[in-house]
């Protein structure tokens, strides 16, 4: 069993719309990371939370951790927010993180 | 502040060849990773650096890995004899910590695509 669990592993939506990106663990953690990643390679931090809600723009990032469970929300969906979105789980102090396989998001105008 | 820089970015290579990454991290950053990530798939960790000190290796780093930082600033990722498995991209990262759990986010570098023909 994987320890870290994405759904849905591709998302296709229309510009505007509602986007949910779900992850789920199996691990007790100090702090979990949603990455995102364009084509060609480059990742980019988004949000590093412990616990609650965390918002940037048009992203909305929560965690549970007695469920073991994050979202990633984004409202007002573009297409420029097209890439792949992954969720990234830190035990400890250091970033040995890991990693989902990733969510593609393509957001259609 | 130019961000986390890899060299070069895209590298072919036969099978049985040796072939070596570099990665410049953030000036100020004294945490230094190296990642693997094969297509379709999330990046795996595979070491990691506190300053020049090489403080964690996975079991992915087979003894023909071999990652150094000498002077705690850019890192070097080599790979002897190269094999087909190989074949993927190799991204480094870093962040400034200060021992315990800063809140310190982690940048990538855009990664270094190898393919092993």
């Amino acid at each position: 069993k994987n320890e870290v669990e994405q759904s849905p592993q591709n998302l296709t939506a229309q510009e505007g719309e509602f986007i949910t990106i779900n992850c789920s663990y199996s691990v007790g953690i100090s702090a979990l990371h949603w990455l995102q990643q364009h084509p060609g390679g480059g990742i980019v931090s988004l949000f590093m939370l412990s616990s609650g809600k965390k918002k940037h723009g048009r992203l909305i990032a929560t965690i549970n951790i007695q469920e073991k469970h994050s979202s990633l929300h984004i409202t007002a969906s573009h297409p420029r927010d097209s890439a792949v979105y992954i969720c990234a789980p830190r035990r400890g102090s250091n970033y040995k993180l890991t990693f989902g396989k990733g969510t593609l998001l393509t957001v259609n105008p | 502040d130019t961000g986390v820089s890899q060299d070069p970015r895209h590298k072919i290579t036969k099978r049985g060849q040796n072939v070596t990454f570099r990665c410049d991290p953030i000036s100020e950053h004294n945490r230094l990773y190296w990642y693997r990530q094969t297509l379709g798939q999330g990046p795996e960790f595979l070491t990691y650096f506190q300053n020049e000190a090489q403080l964690e290796k996975s079991r992915l780093l087979s003894d023909r890995f071999s990652a150094e930082r000498p002077k705690g600033s850019f890192s070097t990722l080599e790979i002897q004899r190269t094999e087909q498995g190989d074949s993927a991209m190799y991204l480094c990262a870093s962040s400034f910590d200060r021992g315990q759990f800063s809140g310190n986010t982690i940048y990538f570098g855009e990664g270094s695509w190898l393919t092993v023909v």
